[in-house]
């Protein structure tokens, strides 16, 4: 198994307080990701990074900012949690453009009350 | 947006029944990769299998089959004598873009009872 954890695996909070996840990789792969999972809309993708530093948004990242100053952590910061981000997030890693599969963190569980 | 589809949000069987789960996507790509993942009731996702779009062989590993068909952009799953320990949501999914970045289906949530 891919050595990834994410923290806290359980997380509920008040609207307009900010949340900060972190994903952990012992794998040095280069590639990380940060996708929700909803009923109906299968995962999508808030953030990835493709290096140190180095990040981009993905379908839904509005509300969401992530940062990686180091290969092995990516952040994901809800920068003022609403209802509508209570969900379980799901932190991804990939290898080189040579290995497509993406493994899995076991998942954090945000609701937002 | 190319999209990924899968029809199917629930499908129920007795243990040693086969069951398909179906899987259509959209590309413009001639190059292109698809991907199947597993989601048992724990909640981790488990990847099943990466296919690329030169690759049009059937693959079978156990009790599981996939058949990818590029005419009907399809790439569907099969669970031969199917057990309770298959009960999961299912995700197909396809590379999209760079970086490895993934769609993913909305996935389909398989029940075999007893």
């Amino acid at each position: 198994d891919a050595g990834i954890t994410q923290s806290p695996r359980h997380k509920v909070t008040e609207t307009g307080t900010p949340v900060t996840l972190r994903c952990h990789q012992t794998e040095n792969h280069r590639y990380m990701y940060w996708y929700r999972q909803d009923p109906g809309h299968g995962l999508r993708l808030i953030h990835y990074s493709y290096g140190v530093k180095d990040t981009d948004k993905g379908e839904v990242s509005d509300g969401y900012s992530v940062s990686r100053s180091k290969t092995e952590d990516f952040l994901l910061t809800l920068e003022s949690a609403t209802s509508s981000q209570t969900s379980v997030y799901f932190c991804a890693i990939s290898e080189s453009p040579d290995h497509y599969e993406q493994y899995f963190g076991p998942g954090t569980r945000l609701t937002v009350t | 947006a190319q999209k990924v589809t899968q029809a199917q949000t629930e499908i129920s069987v007795v243990e040693k029944e086969d069951v398909t789960l179906d899987c259509v996507y959209e590309t413009r790509d001639t190059t292109y990769y698809l991907f199947w993942y597993k989601q048992p009731p724990s909640g981790e996702l488990v990847f099943l299998i990466r296919r690329n779009s030169f690759d049009e062989q059937n693959e079978i590993s156990g009790r599981y089959s996939w058949n990818f068909q590029k005419s009907t952009s399809s790439f569907n799953f099969t669970i031969t004598a199917s057990q309770v320990v298959d009960s999961a949501v299912y995700f197909c999914a396809r590379k999209s873009g760079g970086y490895n970045k993934l769609i993913f289906g909305a996935g389909t949530r398989l029940a075999v009872h007893p």
